[in-house]
């Protein structure tokens, strides 16, 4: 069964860092795309980025709202998918969601990590 | 950008009703199109992908069509765990986007 933990969200003040790492089990992970997916509170879904696996040379992109603040990384050896927020704004405030990446669509997705941004 | 129209915003119906939402595109998709389904205070789940493939474990009350710019999802006989929000996503291109959403409400 494809299980994703997302972790590392908190209360964080504007202009600074935060790091979010998602957990993955129950499949190969390095076979796979990854995705984070954000939703601020009482919002809609915003796609925040994307990273192939090696074959794809772990190519990434990014939502224009987030381009230059965010960075995603994996490392296959701990199964494992983050997400380094630097400059974060109040706007950034949102559930962060990973998930298994197919042709564009999210088929597994983790439970989520709540970010606040606020002095 | 694409841009993802969703309608209506909320719509209250009763178990047993025909549901009905759909998406327009800024442009052309294809068949590039994706729904999810979520409940309250839970992860969304995707219901369907390629306009009209039910992703597996998903109930066949669930139905996708359309093509180029304008796609509907269909709840043919709504059941009491259907009552959430829907959303669509274009898979065409980077930046992936989401419709507004649709709520599905008791009515």
């Amino acid at each position: 069964e494809v299980h994703l933990v997302e972790s590392g969200g908190g209360l964080v003040q504007p202009g600074g860092s935060l790091r979010l790492s998602c957990a993955a089990s129950g499949f190969t992970f390095s076979d796979h795309s990854m995705a984070w997916v954000r939703q601020a509170p009482g919002q809609g879904l915003e796609w925040v980025g994307r990273i192939t696996n090696k074959a794809y040379s772990f190519t990434t992109e990014y939502a224009a709202s987030v381009k230059g603040r965010f960075t995603i990384s994996r490392d296959d050896s701990q199964n494992s998918l983050y997400l380094q927020m630097n400059s974060l704004k109040t706007e950034d405030t949102a559930v962060y969601y990973c998930g298994r990446f197919t042709s564009g669509y999210i088929n597994y997705w983790g439970q989520g990590t709540l970010v606040t941004v606020s002095s | 950008d694409i841009q993802m129209t969703q309608s209506p915003s909320s719509v209250s119906a009763s178990v047993g009703d025909r549901v009905t939402i759909t998406c327009r595109a800024s442009q052309g998709l294809s068949s590039s199109l994706a729904w999810y389904q979520q409940r309250p205070g839970r992860a969304p789940k995707l219901l369907i992908y390629g306009v009209s493939s039910l992703q597996s474990g998903v109930p066949s009350r669930f139905s996708g069509s359309g093509s180029g710019t304008d796609f509907t999802l269909t709840i043919s006989s709504l059941q009491p765990e259907d009552f959430a929000s829907y959303y669509c996503q274009q898979t065409n291109s980077f930046p992936l986007t989401f419709g507004g959403g649709t709520k599905v409400e008791i009515k």
